[in-house]
C-alpha cells in the first residue's frame, strides 16, 4: 500500500493556459474524489467516481473543469483557460469498496495561476 | 445540507486532553460524522468516524449525543505533533449516495504548546 499519489505536487501556470493533474488512488479502491482547498478553508467537493463512472459533480465545477477516470484506475482533472481564482490546492481521495467511509487523501497539487 | 460549525482555534498544552466540538444541526438520518486531521501542505488524514453514542480508537474518542446535532472529538494527552487543523465532516458516505453534501467547514486550528 503506497498511498494515494498526485502529480505534479506544484504547478505554476499563466492565466489562460490549460493544466492537467493526475491522481493515482490506492489500488482496488473503487471510489475516487476530487476536492479543491483554498487557504484557510476546508476542502470543497468537486466530483467523484465509482470505478470509471463519474457519478456526481459539484456546482463549483464549471465547464472549464473536466475529470476522467479511464479504466477505473488513475484519474485526471483538467482545467482549461485557467483563471487566477483557480489557484488552490487540488486534493484527491480514494475509498475502498470494503469500508466505504474512510477517505484516504493524497498530498495534493498546489496550483498557482499568475 | 448538513453544515458544520467548529471553533476557529484552540490552544492546549502538552499532556492535556483536548475536546473539539462540532455542531451539525441539520444532520440527516443517513449521515455519518467523520473527523480528519490536516497538517500544512498535506492532505487530510482520517482520525475517527461514528454514527451515534461513543466510538474509540487508538488515537481518539468521538462522543455523539442522542440527537446527533453535535459531536465532540477527544484527543487524550496531546503532544506538540498534534498541532494541526481538525475538520468535522458530516455526510452520507455510502456507496452510491449523494456525495455533493460533503462539507468540511473551516476546521479548528489546534495549537499545542510545551
Amino acid at each position: 500500500d503506497t498511498g494515494v499519489s498526485q502529480d505534479p505536487r506544484h504547478k505554476i501556470t499563466k492565466r489562460g493556459q490549460n493544466v492537467t493533474f493526475r491522481c493515482d488512488p490506492i489500488s482496488e479502491h473503487n471510489r475516487l474524489y476530487w476536492y479543491r482547498q483554498t487557504l484557510g478553508q476546508g476542502p470543497e467537493f468537486l466530483t467523484y467516481f465509482q470505478n470509471e463512472a463519474q457519478l456526481e459533480k459539484s456546482r463549483l465545477l464549471s465547464d472549464r473543469f473536466s475529470a476522467e477516470r479511464p479504466k477505473g484506475s488513475f484519474s485526471t482533472l483538467e482545467i482549461q483557460r485557467t483563471e487566477q481564482g483557480d489557484s488552490a490546492m487540488y486534493l484527491c481521495a480514494s475509498i475502498p469498496s470494503t469500508t466505504g467511509y474512510e477517505q484516504y487523501f493524497g498530498p495534493g497539487t498546489r496550483l498557482t495561476v499568475t | 445540507l448538513a453544515k458544520t460549525t467548529q471553533p476557529i482555534s484552540m490552544d492546549s498544552y502538552e499532556g492535556q486532553e483536548v475536546n473539539i466540538t462540532c455542531s451539525h444541526n441539520n444532520i440527516a438520518t443517513n449521515d455519518y460524522i467523520t473527523w480528519y486531521q490536516q497538517f500544512p501542505s498535506q492532505g487530510p488524514r482520517f482520525i475517527i468516524q461514528g454514527y451515534k453514542t461513543k466510538v474509540t480508537n487508538e488515537v481518539a474518542s468521538l462522543f455523539i449525543p442522542a440527537d446527533r446535532k453535535s459531536s465532540t472529538l477527544s484527543l487524550p494527552r496531546v503532544s506538540l505533533s498534534d498541532t494541526a487543523v481538525y475538520y468535522c465532516l458530516v455526510g452520507d458516505m455510502r456507496s452510491g449516495g449523494s456525495q455533493g453534501n460533503l462539507i468540511f467547514g473551516k476546521g479548528t486550528k489546534l495549537s499545542v504548546k510545551p
